[in-house]
Formats: C-alpha cells, sequence, structure tokens
C-alpha cells in the first residue's frame, strides 16, 4: 500500500499562473478531501468527494479554485490564477467508508510569489 | 454545525514531565467519532488514534492515553514522560460518521519538549 500520493511536494510560482496540484487516493477508498493549511486559518477543508461526486466545496475560497475527480485514482486540485494569499500546504486524504481511518498524503507546499 | 477547540496554542515541558492536551468538541449529533493526529516538523500528518461517540473507555497505548468524557465533551490526550521527539503539533478531529463525512479539525496544539 503507498498510501496516499500527493505531487509535486513543492512549487514555487509567480502570481498569476495556474496551479495544479495533483492526489492519487488509496486504493479503494471512496471518498476523497482536500485541505488547507495556514499559520492564520489551521487546517481547512477545500472540498470533498464521495465516489468522485463533489459532497461539499463550500471551503473553496473563490472561483479561482476548482476541483476534479474524473475517476477513482485520480483527483486534481487547480488554481488559476494564483496569488501570494494561495502560499500554503495542501494536504489530501482518502478515506473508506466502512472503515474510519482517513489517510493523509504528504503534502504539496505552495509559494506563490 | 461541528466544532473542536483546542484551547492551548502551544506548550513547552522538560523532558520526562507528562504533559496533557486539552480538546473539547460541539456536535449536536449522537454519533460522532474523534481523532487525534501529530504533525512533526517534517510536516506529515500521522494518525495516533480513534474513538467513536459510543465508547467512552479510556485507552492507554505506550506513553500515550486518551480520557474521553461525553459529560464535558472532552477528548483528552496525554503523554507520560514526554521525550523531544514528541515534538509535534497535535491536531484534535471531529468527524459525525463513517469516512464519507468530513474531518473537521482544532487549530492544533504546538508542543516543544526540550531536553
Amino acid at each position: 500500500d503507498a498510501g496516499v500520493i500527493q505531487s509535486p511536494r513543492h512549487e514555487v510560482t509567480e502570481m498569476g499562473q495556474e496551479v495544479t496540484l495533483r492526489c492519487k487516493p488509496i486504493s479503494g477508498h471512496n471518498s476523497l478531501f482536500w485541505y488547507r493549511q495556514t499559520m492564520m486559518r489551521g487546517l481547512e477543508l477545500l472540498i470533498y468527494f464521495n465516489n468522485n461526486v463533489p459532497i461539499d466545496d463550500s471551503g473553496m475560497p473563490e472561483d479561482r479554485f476548482s476541483a476534479k475527480m474524473p475517476n477513482a485514482s485520480f483527483s486534481t486540485l487547480k488554481i488559476q490564477p494564483s496569488e501570494p494569499r494561495d502560499s500554503a500546504v495542501y494536504f489530501c486524504a482518502s478515506s473508506l467508508d466502512r472503515d474510519l481511518g482517513y489517510t493523509f498524503g504528504s503534502g504539496t507546499r505552495l509559494t506563490v510569489v | 454545525a461541528q466544532k473542536v477547540t483546542q484551547a492551548q496554542t502551544e506548550i513547552s515541558v522538560v523532558e520526562k514531565e507528562d504533559v496533557t492536551l486539552d480538546c473539547v468538541y460541539e456536535t449536536r449529533d449522537t454519533t460522532y467519532y474523534l481523532f487525534w493526529y501529530k504533525q512533526p516538523p517534517s510536516g506529515e500528518l500521522v494518525f495516533l488514534i480513534r474513538r467513536n461517540s459510543f465508547d467512552e473507555q479510556n485507552e492507554i497505548s505506550g506513553r500515550y492515553s486518551w480520557n474521553f468524557q461525553k459529560s464535558t465533551s472532552s477528548f483528552n490526550f496525554t503523554i507520560t514522560a514526554s521525550q523531544v521527539v514528541d515534538s509535534a503539533v497535535y491536531f484534535c478531529a471531529l468527524t459525525l460518521q463513517g469516512g464519507s463525512e468530513k474531518l473537521v479539525f482544532g487549530k492544533g496544539t504546538k508542543l516543544t519538549v526540550n531536553p
């Protein structure tokens, strides 16, 4: 079991550029979560999917953020255009309904300059 | 809505001291699950424990122990004989039901264990 895999681990980009973060959940898990961690706001949920369907995207900051889950083994979080205030660590997590374990990826540290 | 409060922002102790991290939660549901995660300086989130609302038994795992009290809506975490390697940010979290529901996190408590 390779765990939840996120890429890239680090991303530095210039303001205004498009950024795409990627996540591969654990095989067989049917729920996927995107979290953002900042010093000011802590760990906040951005969006989560169940069986590839977005269930709650109320945490998505604004229209510049979008997330997709085209299949059970892949999800993306896109920021377009990026801004310096988007700098944070973005975590992806997955879980299985019958099992209450939430497994987190190693995170993507995004820096927008 | 669910809420998790970790009132202690930072705690500093000397090695071998016992330390308790507080967690208070809010929910109107009768079925819920509580978690503790550890985030060491390397940044990953490490699962420590999961407890459901119907099981108020305290749990001990080595130097770690957890005290769940529904009467006070608290799920406190104690580290006995702390070690430098325990230095990390610890998060308490709540979810309402199965793994399809979101985890709501507290703000975390940064624990520093000094030699």
